[in-house]
């Protein structure tokens, strides 16, 4: 099994839909990110959290939040989807601080919003 | 607000060149940078840390350097292979404000058989 769990890999939704993207990790690791990946942008940082209850916003949060359910679960929600968030979204995870100990990147799901 | 460049967007090489990639940022002022590797349907792994501090870093046929006062990292892969082909990202974590790495917009290599 991955140490970085992304569902669902694919998703197409329609304008307006609520939907949820789940991570999940087996590193035991305390921090987890929510990156989003558009052509020409390169990755962008969505939320992340130290812990359970440390969340903190990214450079892009608005139309998304996010629920750290557990040490192990990171879920990004957008609320009302909307076209401009099509793009391919990748949850990472490090043990600290990840200039020193690198990121744990799970495969990545590609949500296409119609 | 620290911009960070890769060019070229794509480069084809044959097989058992030596290449280089390029990364190029705005502020100086960093903490350290990162090159990463993407491979199609999976995640990024990250190849080699330099800290500010730093000039280089080697692992294996992979050597990257930092020139912080001209705002450049570059990636050295030596004889190359086909299982290079991936694209490799650059990002920058300055050192001031909340946490946060900057990336690139990747450059795509394919290394030819």
């Amino acid at each position: 099994d991955a140490d970085v769990t992304q569902t669902p890999r694919n998703r197409i939704t329609k304008t307006g839909k609520r939907i949820m993207l789940e991570c999940s990790q087996t590193k035991g690791h305390d921090r987890m990110y929510w990156y989003r990946q558009d052509p020409g942008l390169g990755l962008r940082l969505i939320y992340y959290s130290f812990d359970v209850k440390d969340i903190n916003k990214g450079e892009i949060s608005d139309g998304y939040s996010v629920s750290r359910q557990a040490q192990a679960k990171f879920s990004l929600s957008l609320e009302s989807a909307i076209p401009n968030q099509t793009a391919l979204y990748f949850c990472a995870t490090s043990p600290g601080e990840a200039s020193i100990y690198g990121y744990t990147f799970g495969s990545g799901t590609r949500l296409t919003v119609v | 607000k620290q911009e960070v460049t890769q060019i070229p967007a794509a480069l084809s090489v044959p097989e058992g060149e030596n290449l280089v990639l390029n990364c190029s940022f705005t502020d100086s002022a960093i903490y350290n940078l990162q090159w990463f590797r993407q491979d199609p349907g999976k995640g990024l792994t990250s190849l080699l840390l330099i800290q500010s501090s730093q000039r280089e870093q080697t692992s294996g046929r992979l050597n990257a350097s930092l020139d912080k006062s001209s705002g450049r990292s570059t990636l050295y892969i030596a004889a190359s292979q086909p299982g290079d082909s991936a694209t490799y990202l650059c990002a920058v974590r300055g050192t001031s404000g909340t946490y946060k790495y900057i990336f690139g917009t990747g450059t795509r290599l394919k290394v030819l058989a």
